[in-house]
């Protein structure tokens, strides 16, 4: 099992509307979960964390947490061309600062 | 502020060919890491530095890779020799606050690498 699981996509949405976005890790320990855009022949770009069960907003973004079905998702709303890129889950466990990324998932916003 | 610096961007070698990456993390940042990214996967850590010493380089493949970061600042990343599958980009990235909750890790550009 890996450590960290994302659909690879690609996910395709039209302009306007809502993208979600999706992650399972596998340690329980896990403390922070970290969301990445990527772009294509870019380096990632931290878009949110989260560290507690719920949601978190920020601007079109939301990051919801349940830890007990170990699961971490990313919504994007109102999605836009630019949102078109990779996206990151990226979880870390306690006392260590390492990130275990998964493999990404595409998204494709279509106008 | 300027943002973490790594060169050269590509680098193309033949296999059994050494090659070196360096890094230069963003000023005040203690903690520095390398990963290693291959197409179509996600970022995986080689080593991690605070300061000048190693905190965790389980990943690393220390028959081939090594890795140093003299005075704390910059870095160096070489793999010696260098084997097809080692063909992938390698990020940099700094952080300002080691073992807090929310620990920001920033990304350079990478570098390119294609082994032949």
């Amino acid at each position: 099992q890996k450590e960290v699981e994302q659909n690879s996509g690609p996910l395709s949405v039209p302009e306007g509307a809502i993208a979600s976005l999706n992650c399972t890790y596998s340690d329980r320990g896990s403390q922070s979960f970290f969301w990445y855009r990527q772009y294509s022949g870019k380096s990632p770009e931290l878009i949110m964390f989260i560290y507690s069960n719920g949601d978190k907003e920020d601007g079109r973004f939301t990051a919801q947490l349940n830890k007990a079905s170990q699961y971490v998702s990313l919504l994007i709303r109102d999605s836009q061309p630019s949102d078109s890129a990779t996206y990151l889950c990226a979880v870390r466990g306690l006392n260590t600062d390492k990130l275990i990324f998964g493999t990404g998932t595409r998204l494709q916003v279509f106008p | 502020e300027a943002g973490v610096a790594q060169s050269p961007r590509y680098k193309i070698i033949e296999k059994r060919q050494s090659v070196a990456f360096w890094c230069n993390p963003i000023s005040g940042h203690a903690t520095l890491y390398w990963y290693q990214q291959i197409l179509g996967q996600g970022p995986k850590l080689l080593i991690q530095f605070q300061n000048n010493g190693v905190v965790d380089d389980s990943q690393l493949p220390k028959d081939r890779f090594s890795a140093e970061r003299l005075k704390g600042v910059d870095s160096t990343l070489k793999i010696q020799p260098a084997k097809l599958e080692d063909s992938a980009v390698y990020l940099c990235a700094s952080s300002l606050i080691r073992g807090s909750t929310y620990n920001e890790q920033f990304f350079g550009p990478g570098t390119r690498l294609t082994v032949l």
